[in-house]
């Protein structure tokens, strides 16, 4: 079965500075696909970065970037000049091309940012 | 169309009772999704919707739980004879019939809680 593992259960970053939040996964599955949702405290859950697992690049938006390691099944996600907008839970999430009906979450990491 | 929308954003029930909850999806998205998230858990998938057809449910969801989707637009999720163990945000998603690169769209979920 696959599984996320997020071993941070909280991380705090100084207003404009960078932060990398951790997630690793176990699959057996050659293709799949990795994201990172935020969820602010209002709780809507929203897509900050995805990342398909053929493609060597690292993916980035603006200031959010990944960097993943096929091999080593890691997939951390980068806040640059962190704002404090960017205070919430952050989940890692696997999608698998065999498993696709499904998001596979780890169990978040708490994101504080501090003025 | 303003995103995924749920209802209720609370539901305080007493334990034995009947709830439903209702997710109407963006209107173009012919797949849905409904997670529950416990306290300090990331989401876990309950079941999903392809039009009106439920193509797939986890052994999460007891006997006890039902969703129906009916005409392909708006779903409802029923839990009978609540119990206490069933307090959690139920979240509901939806998303194109796109490629699997495509993450979902969340409502803001129903918190349930059973007293």
């Amino acid at each position: 079965a696959q599984t996320v593992t997020q071993s941070q259960p909280e991380m705090s970053v100084q207003e404009a500075e960078t932060v990398t939040l951790s997630c690793t996964y176990d699959t057996s599955e050659s293709d799949y696909y990795l994201f990172w949702y935020k969820q602010p405290p209002s709780r809507q859950m929203i897509l900050v970065i995805r990342q398909e697992a053929y493609k060597q690049q690292n993916a980035t938006e603006n200031r959010f970037s990944v960097n993943f390691q096929k091999a080593a099944k890691s997939f951390s996600l980068k806040i640059s000049d962190s704002q404090l907008g960017d205070a919430a839970m952050y989940f890692c999430a696997y999608r698998g091309v065999n498993t696709g009906n499904q998001f596979y979450f780890g169990t978040g990491t708490s994101l504080t940012v501090i003025p | 169309d303003t995103g995924v929308s749920q209802n209720p954003r609370h539901k305080i029930t007493k334990r034995g009772q009947n709830v439903t909850f209702r997710c109407d999806p963006i209107s173009e998205h012919n797949r849905l999704y409904w997670y529950r998230q416990t306290l300090g858990q990331g989401p876990e998938f309950l079941t999903y919707f392809q039009n009106e057809a439920q193509l797939e449910k986890s052994r999460l969801l007891s006997d006890r739980f039902s969703a129906e989707r009916p005409k392909g637009s708006f779903s409802t999720l029923e839990i009978q004879r609540t119990e206490q163990g069933d307090s959690a945000m139920y979240l509901c998603a939806s998303s194109p019939q796109m490629g699997l690169l495509y993450g979902y769209t969340f409502g803001s979920g129903t918190r349930l809680t059973v007293v």
